[in-house]
């Protein structure tokens, strides 16, 4: 079946401007998450989505970043007025819930940004 | 706090060689243990998991993992290393009540020689 996607798989953008980055989970997967990818901090937890809860934004690093997920499916992780140190790979995975299986994620390809 | 460690940073084998990559855990109960593979330009792949029973778990093309409570450890093996085995490994740590997130070591680099 489907996998992870993510769109775009690049994105160029210049200090200060918007950027929304994509995710579509697999399908039924209840769970999605956003990590962050970056050289100097290795894989960081940004965000926590499970069904109708509220999600876990204790991983967000400040309030420039923000994250929905609409109709329990497709999310949008948007950074408003975008830094050089927001240059990172955005990554996005989704697991289907439960007691084990929550942690059992499967990941997209990424979202390159670069901040010029 | 849970936490990974991954001590080796970059590990080089020869083709055919046995592999065997580190992974030591920091959490107050029984973990959930992972095994992801991240080639260049790619997204994470998992390689196997560890919830409970058997501590020898075995993954996809060929790896297996071993956990060792006593050592807090869940290293990674495979017995023959194929060129296309060169990538970036990641040990990852997950459960209990707190954060619904895993935790990921830093990453071993896998090189191989032809």
């Amino acid at each position: 079946g489907a996998g992870v996607s993510q769109s775009p798989s690049n994105k160029v953008t210049e200090k200060g401007k918007d950027v929304e980055l994509r995710c579509d989970p697999i399908s039924g997967h209840t769970a999605l998450y956003w990590y962050r990818q970056s050289l100097g901090q290795g894989l960081e937890f940004l965000i926590y989505f499970q069904g109708n809860s509220a999600p876990d934004k204790s991983g967000l690093p400040s309030d420039r970043f923000s994250a929905e997920r609409t109709g329990g499916s497709v999310s949008t992780l948007t950074i408003q007025r975008t830094q050089q140190e927001d240059s990172a790979v955005y990554l996005c995975a989704s697991s289907s819930g439960g007691a084990a299986s929550l942690y059992e994620q499967y990941f997209g390809p990424g979202t390159r940004l670069t901040v010029t | 706090a849970q936490s990974v460690t991954q001590p080796d940073i970059h590990i080089t084998v020869s083709e055919g060689a046995s592999l065997e990559l580190r992974c030591n855990y920091s959490y107050g109960a029984t973990p959930y243990l992972f095994w992801y593979v991240q080639s260049p330009g790619q997204g994470l792949q998992l390689l196997l998991k560890y919830f409970s029973g058997d501590t020898l778990v075995q993954g996809i093309k060929g790896f297996e993992a071993e956990f060792k409570r006593s050592q807090s450890s869940f290293n990674l093996r495979k017995p023959s290393v194929h060129w296309s085995d060169a990538a970036e490994y990641f040990c990852a740590v997950g459960g209990g009540t707190g954060r619904r997130a895993l935790t990921f070591g830093s990453g071993t680099r896998l090189q191989v020689q032809p």
